[in-house]
């Protein structure tokens, strides 16, 4: 699976959105972009996915760029609970079925 | 509750004793994996099951470890002869049968801290 690099830590005001990015410049044409999240103190939780589309669910939007070299995942109107590690993951489809964590990005959402 | 449940949360034990941790998924689940997280780290996989099989094993699960899963259905996690790098928090996932190829949501528990003294 492509290796991913992200920012160690981030901050964001209440209310205003966050913009985490991920670089996977080796990623290949058959591997997913996910993000999950974690909490302090809780497990890993799925947020989003995408092959190569801009994706957006209730929780997040995830802007893939064309050539796929890097993502930006997007809290629209971030909220302290959005305080978390937050973890770019490429997952090539039909291939392990374990994550890859990296040591992903902090995101401190200030009031 | 359905979510994935795991016991116990926290575990002490001195070193050279051996420990058992249990994770349930949630039900219907068919597909069980183990993770270790330690401090200031990103979850580390160790194993993974489909139904009772244990189909992959990670390198850091060494032959202190043993996982199981005889019915398809909760697992256990037995850490033998705990060494005090152990320590750590374990982390249990399910995912479901039911989802696309493309689609890897895993559910994960909250985890079990394991301090070895």
């Amino acid at each position: 699976d492509a290796k991913t690099t992200q920012p160690p830590s981030m901050d964001c005001a209440e209310g205003r959105a966050a913009n985490l990015p991920c670089n996977h410049s080796t990623i290949s044409g058959n591997e997913y972009v996910y993000w999950y999240r974690q909490i302090h103190s809780q497990g890993p939780q799925y947020i989003i996915h995408g092959l190569k589309n801009n994706e957006t669910n209730e929780m997040a939007s995830l802007i893939i760029t064309e050539d796929r070299k890097s993502s930006t995942l997007i809290l629209p109107h971030a909220t302290l609970r959005d305080t978390a590690v937050y973890y770019c993951i490429v997952i090539k489809q039909g291939g392990s079925e374990k994550l890859v964590f990296g040591k992903g990005t902090k995101l401190t959402v200030n009031p | 509750d359905t979510g994935v449940s795991q016991d116990p949360r926290h575990k002490i034990t001195k070193r050279g004793q051996n420990v058992t941790f249990r994770c349930d998924p949630i039900s219907e689940h068919n597909r069980l994996y183990w993770y270790r997280q330690t401090l200031g780290q990103g979850p580390e996989f160790l194993t993974y099951f489909q139904n009772e099989a244990q189909l992959e094993k990670s390198r850091l699960l060494s032959d202190r470890f043993s996982a199981e899963r005889p019915k398809g259905s909760f697992s256990t996690l037995e850490i033998q002869r705990t060494e005090q790098g152990d320590s750590a928090m374990y982390l249990c996932a399910s995912s479901s049968p039911f989802m696309p190829s493309s689609y890897n949501e895993q559910f994960f528990g909250p985890g079990t801290r394991l301090t070895v003294l």
